[in-house]
């Protein structure tokens, strides 16, 4: 059964402030890795898809990274705007297309 | 343009009663999926419809848990004798093919 685990559960940063969230998960065959931002009382907005073990993609502050086991988004110098829930959800490459999701890191970034 | 259009944005019913709620992908998108979110817990897969195919029904909770998908577009999920562990935030994303997931805003439920 695929699994992922995120961490910290929650993050609180000064603005301008850097660090990385980890997402480590366990699939028989990884499709793709997704990471979401989910704002309060909004539905998740999609961020990046990674494919393959070494593969980056970047957006804005937002750098985001993939290992065999594990991923890293980076967030560098936030702003508190960046402030939300950060999701990452893997999709398996059998015929299921449910995304399994982690349960996320609250990440708060004060002036 | 319009993202996934989810209806209604809350919803209070009281134990025992039956719920719909109502999900309009993007126009185009031939996957559509539903979703629950529940306090401190992570998305859980309730249902996928694609194309013309039968839908992948292995997320649904229980029996009382139903949805369908009218002509490969609109689609909605039927919870009946709703219990109080049923509350919980219903999402619903769509996709072309098995490519990125697109969400709503989502529906609130709460059973009183």
């Amino acid at each position: 059964e695929d699994q992922v685990t995120q961490s910290p559960e929650a993050l609180r940063l000064q603005e301008g402030e850097s660090s990385s969230l980890n997402c480590s998960y366990t699939v028989s065959g990884l499709r793709g890795l997704f990471w979401y931002r989910q704002d309060p009382g909004k539905g998740p907005e999609f961020l990046f898809t990674l494919y393959s073990a070494g593969e980056e993609k970047e957006k804005e502050r937002l750098k985001a990274t993939l290992t065999k086991k594990e991923s890293f988004l980076h967030i560098t110098a936030p702003k508190p705007e960046d402030s939300a829930t950060y999701l990452c959800a893997v999709l398996h490459t059998g015929t299921a297309s449910k995304l399994t999701f982690g349960t996320g890191t609250r990440l708060q970034v004060t002036l | 343009g319009a993202g996934v259009s989810q209806s209604p944005s809350n919803k209070v019913t009281e134990k025992g009663k039956d719920v719909e709620l109502r999900c309009d992908p993007i126009s185009g998108h031939t996957a559509l999926y539903w979703y629950r979110q529940s306090l401190g817990q992570g998305l859980e897969f309730l249902i996928y419809f694609q194309g013309n195919s039968a839908p992948d029904k292995s997320g649904l909770p229980s029996d009382r848990f139903s949805a369908e998908r009218t002509g490969g577009s609109v689609s909605t999920l039927t919870i009946q004798r709703t219990q109080q562990e049923d509350s919980a935030v219903y999402l619903c994303a769509s996709s072309r093919d098995r490519d990125i997931q697109y969400f709503g805003a989502g529906t609130r439920l709460s059973v009183l």
